[in-house]
């Protein structure tokens, strides 16, 4: 079945360390994104990548940083320069036009 | 600058009330889509509807109908017969059209817990 994956559910970070995020789809499609959801906050775009080898800065960009290199993946790196990382992140992916998104089912990720 | 507002942080009902689940927005764009999304506490949102500006029709999907009025920019969402199975959060959605407009911008959700 065609979908997002994302990996790990959960994870725990020391202060000062990089992670990465996962977020795999098989749909075929070209859109990606990353959000991030804190308590009360909704959800709040971190990057999109629309193609290949190319991608953008969302709302809340900085301490962040993704790759695209291939179609089917868009992992996010959250880095020591972001304060507060600990949250819920949220991959999604959509065709070009207007249908909605699709969602991966999350990693929470906690700061130690 | 898009903004959506869903007032309503937290709502509780009892089983088998009905409730409608306010979305405001703000746009320049005279196009544009408009999205409902519920998550469940697994964590994954899950796509319930989407409406054209230019389509103000309402909508009905079983328990679920949607009201759409671009006068007052609302495009609200009501439960019939509300059931424990409702409980969510459900975020509300704004997008732009044309090439290369994406992006989702997101309400910050109203928690619904239904009690039996």
């Amino acid at each position: 079945d065609g979908g997002i994956t994302q990996s790990p559910k959960y994870l725990f970070r020391k202060e000062g360390q990089n992670v990465t995020l996962s977020c795999e789809q098989n749909l075929n499609h070209d859109a990606m994104y990353w959000y991030r959801q804190d308590p009360g906050q909704g959800l709040r775009l971190i990057y999109y990548s629309q193609i290949v080898n190319d991608f953008q800065k969302g709302d809340i960009a900085e301490g962040y940083s993704v790759s695209r290199e291939k179609k089917e993946s868009f992992p996010l790196t959250v880095t020591s320069a972001q304060k507060n990382p600990t949250a819920f992140y949220l991959c999604a992916s959509s065709i070009t036009g207007w249908d909605g998104y699709t969602f991966g089912s999350g990693t929470r990720l906690t700061v130690v | 600058a898009q903004k959506v507002t869903q007032a309503q942080t937290e709502i509780s009902v009892v089983e088998k009330e009905d409730v409608t689940l306010d979305c405001v927005y703000e746009t320049r764009d005279t196009t544009y889509y408009l999205f409902w999304y519920r998550q469940p506490p697994s964590g994954e949102l899950v796509f319930l509807i989407r409406r054209n500006s230019f389509d103000e029709q309402n909508e009905i999907s079983g328990r679920y109908s949607w009201n759409f009025q671009k006068s007052t920019s609302s495009f609200n969402f009501t439960i019939t017969a509300s059931q424990v199975v409702d409980s969510a959060v459900y975020f509300c959605a704004l997008r732009r059209t044309g090439a290369g407009s994406y992006q989702l911008t997101f309400g910050k959700g109203t928690k619904l817990s239904v009690i039996p």
